[in-house]
């Protein structure tokens, strides 16, 4: 069973251009979280969707920030007009049920995205 | 209301030794309190992971001590070895809620 995957793993990108980050939840998994970490912090939560819809979007930035979970394919986490303090690692974790049932959500490595 | 305040920032300590790290909470309505280790350059993994009706957890050389009273958690780790260097996160999320609520991260070294 594989892991939660994300790609690209290492994403350069020029002030102003675009950022998009897939993750495709472990195998039987309806529930996707993204999560920022920024250098030397915590991860903070960004965003929770099922299939088709957000469900909480609280972390969010109101800005240049949006993420999707489509029927078929996998999750996008989608950063417009990138600056420099976009310059994170971003991480998606999936769970069968999600937390709020009592399940474990396990995280994929991790996209690292650098802004120059 | 919605943090979690961990410490150390950053710890060593000397092969087969005891490492401590600690969490304090205020908001009472957390009630799942999870320890994710991550290593450079990958994810959080779950460590271990308890409920506010227990005191204690332990899973091998891992150990969780809860005081619900003072709002805070901690993690053992016993007979710590050089394998277990790495940043270890403490987290808490609110019945119901979607979200874990992460600590700053405590950097650990083991020194063999």
């Amino acid at each position: 069973n594989a892991g939660v995957m994300q790609n690209p793993r290492h994403l350069v990108r020029r002030r102003g251009q675009e950022a998009r980050l897939r993750c495709s939840p472990m195998k039987g998994h309806s529930h996707v979280y993204w999560y920022r970490q920024l250098p030397e912090e915590g991860l903070k939560f960004m965003v929770y969707l099922q299939k088709e819809n957000i469900i909480d979007e609280s972390g969010m930035p109101k800005e240049r920030f949006s993420a999707e979970f489509p029927k078929e394919g996998p999750s996008i986490l989608r950063i417009q007009q990138v600056v420099r303090g976009d310059s994170a690692a971003y991480f998606c974790a999936s769970s069968p049920t999600g937390l709020a049932s009592g399940n474990t959500i396990y995280f994929g490595e991790g996209s690292w995205l650098t802004v120059v | 209301q919605q943090q979690v305040k961990q410490s150390p920032q950053s710890l060593i300590v000397q092969k087969g030794g005891i490492s401590i790290i600690n969490c304090a909470y205020e908001n009472t309505a957390f009630d799942y309190f999870p320890w994710y280790q991550q290593f450079p350059g990958k994810g959080p993994a779950l460590l271990i992971a308890i409920r506010p009706d227990v005191s204690e957890k332990k899973e091998g050389r891992f150990t969780i001590s809860f005081n619900k009273s003072a709002k805070q958690f901690s993690l053992h780790i016993m007979d710590s070895q050089p394998g277990d260097s790495a940043t270890y996160f403490c987290a808490a999320s609110i019945q119901g809620a979607q979200k874990l609520v992460f600590g700053q991260g405590t950097r650990l070294t083991i020194n063999p």
